[in-house]
């Protein structure tokens, strides 16, 4: 099953841009999750945010979420080169279960 | 951090047979752990929940007979693709819950000629 429908499904950006990702999600959530999937590889995890809290930063990103809309938004600033990669949003629930959204592939331009 | 192994990390196999896939945690112990797939250019799809000692729990149109999990330690489950058919061809990507956060693996790529 698939909780998140991410947005843009592709994304191409200049180097030096802000990327802005967005999810929305269907059932209540404990956490949401950001990771990013470089081509063919594993999975990086960027950010969690609790559905307590609103707005999150770690280093170049900024992540938002709004549980009343079910919704989050990941903004990575001052894009590189090697951003580019798939991101995908992750809803966790009380039954522990990780599901994760369609992704966005974002593709940032030299 | 923790970490999660996956063995192997590629296989091909010939049509018919069966492809037995790995996930350790490597320095904590994980009751429960998950298996993903993920085909090209697709998100990763919940499979299964592994629980040790206890049989796994599959998502709805996840075959329990194609798909045999075991997790039959704390620190290993398994993922066996019986009968593997070129449409198994897929990214599996096992996950492990350590109490406070999941792990992922690295994955597994399997391609079934």
């Amino acid at each position: 099953s698939q909780q998140g429908e991410e947005d843009p499904q592709a994304l191409s950006i200049q180097e030096g841009e802000n990327a802005t990702m967005n999810c929305s999600y269907k059932t209540s959530i404990n956490n949401l999750q950001w990771y990013r999937q470089n081509s063919g590889r594993g999975l990086v995890h960027l950010i969690l945010i609790r559905s307590n809290e609103r707005e999150k930063h770690s280093g170049r990103l900024r992540v938002t979420l709004d549980t009343s809309k079910k919704s989050s938004s990941l903004l990575i600033t001052a894009s590189r080169a090697a951003d580019t990669a798939s991101y995908f949003c992750a809803t966790g629930g009380r039954d522990d279960k990780i599901i994760f959204g369609k992704g966005t592939r974002l593709h940032i331009l030299p | 951090g923790a970490v999660v192994s996956q063995h192997p990390s590629w296989v091909i196999c010939k049509s018919g047979t069966s492809v037995k896939i790995e996930c350790r945690s490597l320095d904590f112990q994980a009751t429960t752990m998950f298996w993903y797939r993920q085909f090209p250019k697709q998100s990763l799809m919940l499979m299964a929940t592994s629980n040790e000692g206890s049989k796994a729990t599959y998502e709805q149109g996840v075959e329990k007979d194609k798909f045999l999990i075991n997790h039959a330690s704390l620190t290993l489950s398994t993922l066996t693709v019986t009968s593997a058919h070129p449409e198994d061809s897929s990214f599996y990507i096992c996950s492990a819950d350590s109490g406070y956060e999941q792990y992922f693996g690295p994955g597994t790529r399997l391609t079934v000629t």
